[in-house]
C-alpha cells in the first residue's frame, strides 16, 4: 500500500538556520502531497501542498517540490524562527477518496 | 463556529466500557474523515464518509470500532469494550467535495483507557 517515510527527529536548529526535512513516498497512481504542521497544543494545519509532478508548494517561507523521479517532497526553509518549533508531517492523498497517509512526523526545535 | 469541532476534548474511561466521540464538521463539507494519532502507530486513517455513507472503512482496527454520520453533518465514532491500546487522540477532518480541497482538522479527542 501507499506509504510515506520522513526523517527521524528531533531536528534542533538555531534561529536563522536553514531547514531541510526529508520526505519520500511510495504510491500507486499519482497522489497529491502535503506538509501538515502541529504547533504545541494545537491541531493539525495544512502548511503547503502540491498536486502534480514538479509543482512547488510554498507558505510562510517554507517550500517543497513534488519530485516524481525521486518520489520525494522535501520541506525547506531558508531561515527558521523560534515560532517554527512544531511537529511536521509529510502526507499523501490517494486520487480516489483523498484519505491521507502520513509519515511519522518530525519534531523541529528552534532555539534563539 | 467556523472550524471543525470535536467533543469531548478529553475522555478517561475504564477498560471494557463503551465510548462515543463526536465530530461537528464545517458547514457544507460533505467529506468527513476519522484518524487516530497514537505514540506507537503515528497518524492513521480510520474511516471516510461521503455524505452519510462510508465507502472506505478500511482503517477501522477491529469490529469494536464503528462510526455513523447523520444528515450529512455530525459524525459519531463509537468504540465498544475499550482496551488500553485504544488510548490515542482521535481526529476528525472534513473537506469540501472535489479533489483540490484540503482537509480541515478538528482539535481531537484525547482518549485514555485505564
Amino acid at each position: 500500500g501507499d506509504s510515506v517515510t520522513q526523517m527521524e527527529g528531533p531536528v534542533t536548529l538555531s534561529e536563522e538556520a536553514f531547514l531541510t526535512i526529508n520526505c519520500t513516498y511510495t504510491a500507486t497512481g499519482y497522489p497529491s502531497l502535503f506538509w501538515y504542521v502541529q504547533y504545541p497544543g494545537e491541531g493539525l494545519q495544512l502548511l503547503l501542498k502540491a498536486t502534480k509532478a514538479d509543482d512547488k508548494g510554498s507558505n510562510k517561507g517554507f517550500e517543497a517540490t513534488y519530485r516524481k523521479e525521486t518520489t520525494s517532497f522535501h520541506l525547506e526553509k531558508g531561515s527558521v524562527q523560534v515560532s517554527d518549533s512544531a511537529v511536521y508531517f509529510c502526507a499523501l492523498s490517494d486520487p480516489g477518496f483523498q484519505k491521507l497517509v502520513f509519515g511519522t512526523g518530525t519534531r523541529l526545535l528552534v532555539s534563539p | 463556529g467556523a472550524g471543525v469541532s470535536q467533543s469531548p476534548s478529553n475522555k478517561v474511561t475504564e477498560k471494557g466500557k463503551d465510548v462515543e466521540l463526536r465530530c461537528d464538521p464545517i458547514s457544507g463539507h460533505t467529506a468527513l474523515y476519522w484518524y487516530r494519532q497514537s505514540l506507537g502507530q503515528g497518524l492513521e486513517f480510520l474511516i471516510y464518509f461521503q455524505g452519510n455513507s462510508a465507502p472506505d472503512k478500511s482503517g477501522l482496527p477491529s469490529d469494536r470500532f464503528s462510526a455513523e454520520r447523520t444528515g450529512g453533518s455530525v459524525s459519531t465514532l463509537t468504540i465498544q469494550r475499550t482496551q488500553q491500546e485504544d488510548s490515542a487522540v482521535y481526529l476528525c477532518a472534513t473537506r469540501l467535495a472535489g479533489s483540490s480541497y484540503e482537509q480541515y482538522f478538528g482539535p481531537g479527542t484525547r482518549l485514555t483507557v485505564t
